[in-house]
């Protein structure tokens, strides 16, 4: 049962335009979400989160979008550089107290330069 | 560095050994968990450590997988008797808040 799903294994992009990368969860329970980035033999690195009480959180080129009523989470890179090629994972948690991490699948992306 | 370390970074072992992994968290931080990845796939919780109490376990944790964080500070994962199935990238992370983990850069284990 895949509880975080993100339904786009790659996504190409060329550079200066935006990334969207999108997420769905089914567990009404998540209410801590986050978005990590991988490269190759490495271990992910975070890269910006968002609580269930809001629905924005911007962080430099990154923005996060929640929309709870539809259980969907977005990641919006402006403007995108080729550094930013990679995988992107996204994770949920849910009530405080409970550590675990639900990851998504990955979504890579690929900017072109 | 200041980052969470792993140590090996790859490990190659045949059916049946036992392998173990060690994992240094960031300083400051009380919460130590380990993950595992496969080809594909995103992280998959293990276990979760805050101080050296081992406080949730995965079923994915079986009987032959046992982690250890003595004196709250790092920790170890042991595989006993391994499997093929066992061949993985494990990664291990800490946080100090409970909410942004920060990742090392993992082991990748091969089991032959």
């Amino acid at each position: 049962d895949q509880q975080v799903k993100q339904n786009s294994p790659s996504l190409s992009v060329q550079e200066g335009r935006i990334s969207i990368l999108n997420c769905d969860y089914t567990n009404s329970m998540f209410d801590y979400f986050l978005w990590y980035k991988k490269y190759p033999a490495e271990g992910p690195t975070f890269l910006i989160s968002i609580s269930s009480i809001k629905d924005k959180n911007e962080d430099g080129r990154f923005t996060v979008f929640l929309n709870k009523s539809a259980k969907h989470l977005s990641l919006h890179i402006v403007p995108s550089q080729p550094g930013d090629s990679a995988v992107y994972f996204c994770a949920a948690r849910e009530n405080f107290g409970n550590e675990k991490l639900t990851f998504g699948t990955g979504t890579r992306l690929t900017i072109i330069p | 560095d200041t980052g969470v370390s792993q140590d090996p970074r790859h490990k190659i072992t045949k059916r049946g050994q036992n392998v173990t992994f060690r994992c240094d968290p960031i300083s400051e931080h009380n919460r130590l968990y380990w993950y595992r990845q496969t080809l594909g796939q995103g992280p998959e919780f293990l276990t979760y450590f805050q101080n050296e109490a081992q406080l949730e376990k995965s079923r994915l944790l079986s009987d032959r997988f046992s982690a250890e964080r003595p004196k709250g500070s790092f920790s170890t994962l042991e595989i006993q008797r391994t499997e093929q199935g066992d061949s993985a990238m494990y990664l291990c992370a800490s946080s100090f808040t409970g909410n942004e983990a920060f990742f090392g850069q993992g082991t990748r284990l091969t089991v032959v």
